[in-house]
């Protein structure tokens, strides 16, 4: 499968504090991608870091990359009960500009208020 | 701007007949992908279309096929449904092809 895994599966934090989800995957990649699915609903993007990039910053959103390692992570600094969702990972491959997403499985976080 | 579009919302179908499933991207965009999405198998990539032209496939049998009209809207196809078809059906757009959005998804439910 050239499906990424996520780590953990499930996390339970309580707000206000960090959240940290791992991403790795298989072959080089053209880009890494974050998404935000809220309860059986649509994919919301949420941050897009390049293979050439190590770091990028969004909000309170923290991304990086090792390509030597194939893994990616995402921190979700000071948590609120809003960001309870499942969140994904993906890549893209091959071809500059495809738009077909592999999308790891996932990590399912809960933020008690 | 209006986001995807993507209807019907719910669908139940009986196994062996065929569903038809329309989605209307961001105005402007012409990239239009499918995913199929299941509790067991995750997120998987279906297809893309790029200008009324597939430009990418996944790894999905033939029943499963799509297209898309010169106003970049896309329907997906899927024949001789099988109890392991039901799935949401999401579809996205692309306007750089970096970034996707998404619409709501389609859940079909195939008894």
């Amino acid at each position: 499968s050239q499906q990424g895994e996520e780590d953990p599966q499930a996390l339970s934090i309580q707000e206000g504090e960090n959240a940290t989800m791992n991403c790795s995957y298989k072959t080089s990649i053209n880009n890494l991608q974050w998404y935000r699915q809220n309860s059986g609903r649509g994919l919301v993007h949420l941050i897009l870091i390049r293979s050439n990039e190590r770091e990028k910053h969004s909000g309170r959103l923290r991304v990086t990359l090792d390509t030597s390692k194939k893994s990616s992570s995402l921190l979700i600094t000071a948590s609120r009960a809003a960001d309870t969702a499942s969140y994904f990972c993906a890549t893209t491959q091959g071809q500059p500009g495809a738009n077909n997403l592999f999308f790891g499985t996932g990590t399912r976080l809960t933020v008690i208020p | 701007k209006a986001g995807v579009t993507q209807t019907p919302r719910y669908l139940i179908k009986t196994r062996g007949q065929q569903v038809t499933l329309s989605c209307s991207p961001i105005s402007g965009h012409r990239s239009v992908s499918w995913y199929q999405q299941t509790p067991g198998q995750g997120l998987q990539f279906l297809f893309e279309y790029f200008s009324e032209t597939q430009r990418n496939k996944g790894n999905f049998p033939g029943r499963f096929s799509g297209r898309q009209f010169s106003n970049s809207r896309s329907e997906m196809n899927v024949s001789t449904l099988e109890l392991g078809d039901s799935a949401l059906y999401l579809c996205a757009s692309s306007l750089r092809g970096y970034e996707q959005y998404f619409g709501p998804g389609t859940r079909l439910t195939v008894t």
